[in-house]
């Protein structure tokens, strides 16, 4: 079974601050790779995704994740961070068969972002 | 809108009750998935509908837990004689093969609390 471990619990940034969340997984096939957003009160949105290709991807908002086979990780990073970036990030991964495996979440980072 | 809607989105309950929860999955999406969040942590995968049929049961943490989607579109979440363990968000999220590479859209989630 895969497991994801998400490195900080809490991060605290100030505006305009370059943004890195570690993200590492444990799995021994392919996988997609998933950071998912959850500002507050809200629900999960989908920042950026992983299946093949280019190992650098580019979400929304400014948003990037590297994936880097080697070392069975994919971290998120922004390079300048906004208050509205305050929000949990979860990352996240699934077999690329899909299906009845459902996703794999870590179990989070909350991100705060001070004016 | 078009997205996934949950119902209730707060459920209050006293220790032994049953409690249902309702999923309204993106009209069209062949996939249903069932997710509990415990708070702090990431969500945890219970269950997979693909139609009407219950693929994956094997995150249901016990036989307390049924999970049922008889005309392959609403989903229902049943929780028999509630402890306070149960108390998360439960997240429902729909998907459908072959769109978007199998994304994951997630609704609001339905916060139950057992007393």
């Amino acid at each position: 079974a895969q497991s994801v471990s998400q490195h900080n619990h809490h991060v605290i940034l100030s505006e305009a601050a370059s943004l890195e969340l570690g993200c590492n997984y444990s799995y021994g096939g392919t996988v997609n790779l998933f950071w998912y957003v959850q500002y507050p009160g809200q629900h999960l949105q989908l920042l950026l995704k992983y299946f093949s290709g280019d190992p650098l991807v580019k979400g929304i908002k400014g948003f990037e994740a590297e994936f880097i086979k080697s070392k069975f990780s994919f971290n998120l990073r922004k390079p300048s961070v906004q208050w509205s970036d305050t929000a949990e990030y979860f990352c996240a991964v699934m077999p690329p068969e899909g299906g009845a495996d459902g996703l794999t979440f870590g179990k989070g980072t909350h991100l705060i972002i001070q004016p | 809108g078009a997205g996934v809607s949950q119902s209730p989105r707060y459920k209050v309950a006293k220790r032994g009750q049953d409690v249902a929860l309702r999923c309204d999955p993106i009209s069209g999406h062949v996939s249903l998935f069932w997710y509990q969040q415990a708070l702090g942590q990431g969500p945890e995968f219970l269950t997979y509908f693909q139609n009407e049929a219950q693929l994956d049961k094997s995150g249901l943490p016990s036989d307390r837990f049924f999970a049922e989607r008889p005309e392959g579109s609403v989903s229902t979440l049943k929780i028999q004689r509630t402890q306070q363990e149960d108390s998360a968000v439960y997240l429902c999220a729909s998907s459908s093969p072959g769109l978007a590479n199998n994304e994951q859209f997630f609704g609001p989630g339905t916060r139950l609390t057992v007393l």
